[in-house]
């Protein structure tokens, strides 16, 4: 899988839009574009994912680069309860055997009142 | 989560004490998933099953067990032989190997 780099915390207003960016330069041309979040001590939360077209769902849109070596994360109308790790992925759909997820550090995003 | 059970959340576990965690789906999914998670690290693999009486290793299975009888139930033993079991387990499935892969909350285990 292609390697992600995220920055390490950001923090942003509540009811303001949190953006979230991610580099993957070696992005395969197979290889989607995941985000998962972690809010302490709870298992990681899917939020969205996409190939080369912009996506959004009732959580969050997602923002990718034409040439799709980076993307970010839009959520829209932060809250308090967005405040979490949110890790950026990319992965190619495996067809025989899992292919597990691997997590980096992810970026801690902080909300704050 | 939503449609995935994980239990108990905590668990306390006496050295030499061999353990289960529940994992049980209701999402009618194919492929379940166990990963174990450490305080500031990734998630690593431990073991994988894609349809039922049928699991693979995963990266670090060595002091794990696993069974997969029934579609919607994927318990991991964890065994005295593993040497550093003190973590986040965290069960994962999704309808098949290609698709996305969903969680359920998680039991931290604590060897005393």
């Amino acid at each position: 899988d292609a390697k992600t780099t995220q920055p390490p915390s950001m923090d942003c207003a509540e009811g303001r839009a949190a953006n979230l960016p991610c580099n993957h330069s070696t992005i395969s041309g197979n290889e989607y574009v995941y985000w998962y979040r972690q809010i302490h001590s709870q298992g990681p939360q899917y939020i969205i994912h996409g190939l080369k077209n912009n996506e959004t769902n009732e959580m969050a849109s997602l923002i990718i680069t034409e040439d799709r070596k980076s993307s970010t994360l839009i959520l829209p109308h932060a809250t308090l309860r967005d405040t979490a790790v949110y890790y950026c992925i990319v992965r190619a759909p495996q067809i025989q055997g899992a292919q597990k997820l691997v997590f980096g550090q992810g970026t801690r995003l902080t909300i704050n009142p | 989560d939503g449609g995935i059970t994980q239990s108990p959340k905590y668990l306390f576990r006496k050295e030499g004490q061999n353990v289960t965690l529940s994992c049980e789906q209701n999402l009618n999914h194919d492929a379940m998933y166990w990963y174990r998670q450490d305080p500031g690290q990734g998630l690593r693999l431990i073991y994988y099953s894609q349809i039922v009486n049928d699991f693979q290793k995963g990266d670090i299975a060595e002091g794990y067990s696993v069974s997969r009888e029934k579609k919607e139930s994927f318990p991991l033993t964890v065994t005295s032989a593993q040497k550093n079991p003190t973590a986040f387990y965290l069960c994962a499935t999704s309808t098949d190997f290609t698709d996305t892969q969903y969680f359920g909350p998680g039991t931290r285990l604590t060897v005393l």
